[in-house]
């Protein structure tokens, strides 16, 4: 079965304090893995597309990796307004699972100034 | 436009009402999708269209019963709702099925059932 796991739950860091979420993951051929943020009462805001092991993809303070079994996303220097729910998701490569994102519970992130 | 638009914000309706969701995007995106979101849980999938036929139904209850009346709009229609059924009702786009460019999601409905 397709399974997408996230940790922390939650992780607290203080402003400056540099750290990194995990997505790990099983699923029938891997077509493409998502990292997404999302604000309270919005939807998720995309911010990278990974597809293949050893990819990595960045974005002002955040860095994506990939490998086989699992993803980091990576924050360096985190500031206040990086304050968000990090969601990993991943699509299938089964042809019936087009279309199916797999979303992990999250990791909710708070920085403190 | 890089968005997709989702109205209304927020809707509060009765067991016995009908209301309908509205969904569009001009980013000539061929593949859209219903996800609902509960309080502090990921987006589960809903429906998804493609080139504006259903494509996945993810076994939802008949209340709910979407519409892609062409490329740029998806509707999801709800009538004799459940309180259960309060959520969050998210609609994404992406260029085709496979989402190579990622998904776009819209800031989504507040459903509240009374």
């Amino acid at each position: 079965e397709d399974q997408v796991t996230q940790s922390p739950e939650a992780l607290r860091l203080q402003e400056g304090e540099s750290s990194s979420l995990n997505c790990s993951y099983t699923v029938s051929g891997l077509r493409g893995l998502f990292w997404y943020r999302q604000d309270p009462g919005k939807g998720p805001e995309f911010l990278f597309t990974l597809y293949s092991a050893g990819e990595e993809k960045e974005k002002e303070r955040l860095k994506a990796t990939l490998t086989k079994k699992e993803s980091f996303l990576h924050i360096t220097a985190p500031k206040p307004e990086d304050s968000a729910t990090y969601l990993c998701a991943v699509q299938a490569g089964r042809g019936g699972s087009q279309g199916n994102l797999i979303f992990g519970k999250g990791t909710k992130l708070s920085v403190k100034p | 436009d890089t968005e997709v638009t989702q109205t209304p914000k927020h809707l509060v309706m009765g067991m016995t009402n009908k209301k309908s969701l509205k969904c569009e995007q001009h980013m000539g995106h061929r593949a859209m999708y219903w996800y609902k979101q509960k309080a502090k849980k990921p987006p589960e999938l809903m429906f998804v269209y493609s080139y504006e036929k259903l494509s996945i139904n993810e076994s939802v209850p008949s209340r709910f019963s979407p519409e892609c009346p062409n490329s740029s709009l998806l509707n999801l229609h709800l009538h004799a709702l459940q309180p259960e059924d309060s959520a969050l009702y998210l609609c994404a786009s992406s260029q085709t099925l496979q989402g190579f460019n990622g998904y776009t999601f819209g800031s989504g409905t507040r459903l509240t059932v009374v």
